[in-house]
């Protein structure tokens, strides 16, 4: 079984300044990793995802995130947020050769203040 | 353009009330999830489908119930509803997994849902 941990319910930061958002995981097999966003009154929207090969996954609107296998952890990052930016991120796990259900963290809430 | 809609985006019933949120995808995918999502909470899979006449539930127990008679329609359904069934509803569909893919998930963009 996999589990998901968001260590950060909210994160405050300022316009063009650089953001990053934690997560951790545990899994007995090998993982794809997801990063989500969510905007106010949507669905949710993937941000990128980590399958195999290169460690540093780039995804849409500038972010990305670095898969690190022996400390677990799949953090997103940013060199610099615009008001945009403010939304919902979740991280999710699923296991290699599982069924596919994916494993959803609590989310954490970006907030990009002026 | 291949997507995935549910309606209604917002719903207030009252108790007792019969519902049924609709899901729809264009996108040919085997695999539907519903997903149950309270603020500040991660998302919680109430039901899954592999294809047509196939349903499974998911790690949260739901009083929801589900059904795939076609492909591309996978609609749930509360009975009776209850003041603690208010929630956020999301839909979600992936192709069939195959070795070696991974299971991106497409998301709908929800059914907020009211009881009182």
């Amino acid at each position: 079984a996999q589990s998901v941990t968001q260590l950060d319910s909210q994160v405050p930061v300022f316009e063009e300044a650089p953001v990053e958002l934690r997560c951790n995981y545990s899994s007995s097999v090998s993982v794809y990793l997801f990063w989500y966003v969510q905007y106010p009154n949507q669905g949710l929207q993937l941000l990128l995802k980590y399958l195999s090969g290169s460690t540093l996954v780039k995804g849409i609107n500038g972010f990305e995130a670095e898969f690190n296998k022996s400390q677990t952890s799949f953090h997103l990052r940013k060199p610099s947020v615009h008001i945009s930016d403010t939304a919902e991120y979740f991280c999710a796990v699923s296991g290699v050769g599982s069924q596919g259900n994916l494993i959803f963290g609590k989310g954490t809430k970006l907030s990009v203040k002026p | 353009e291949a997507d995935i809609y549910q309606t209604p985006r917002y719903l207030v019933i009252g108790t007792g009330k019969k519902i049924t949120l609709e899901c729809s995808q264009t996108m040919g995918h085997d695999k539907m999830y519903w997903y149950q999502q309270d603020p500040g909470m991660e998302l919680h899979l109430i039901h899954y489908s592999y294809g047509v006449n196939s349903t499974e539930k998911g790690d949260l127990s739901s009083e929801s119930t589900v059904s795939r008679i076609r492909t591309e329609h996978f609609p749930l359904t509360l009975e009776s509803a209850r003041p603690s069934h208010t929630s956020q509803y999301l839909c979600a569909s992936s192709a069939m997994l195959l070795a070696g893919t991974d299971n991106e998930q497409f998301f709908g963009p929800g059914t907020r849902l009211t009881v009182l």
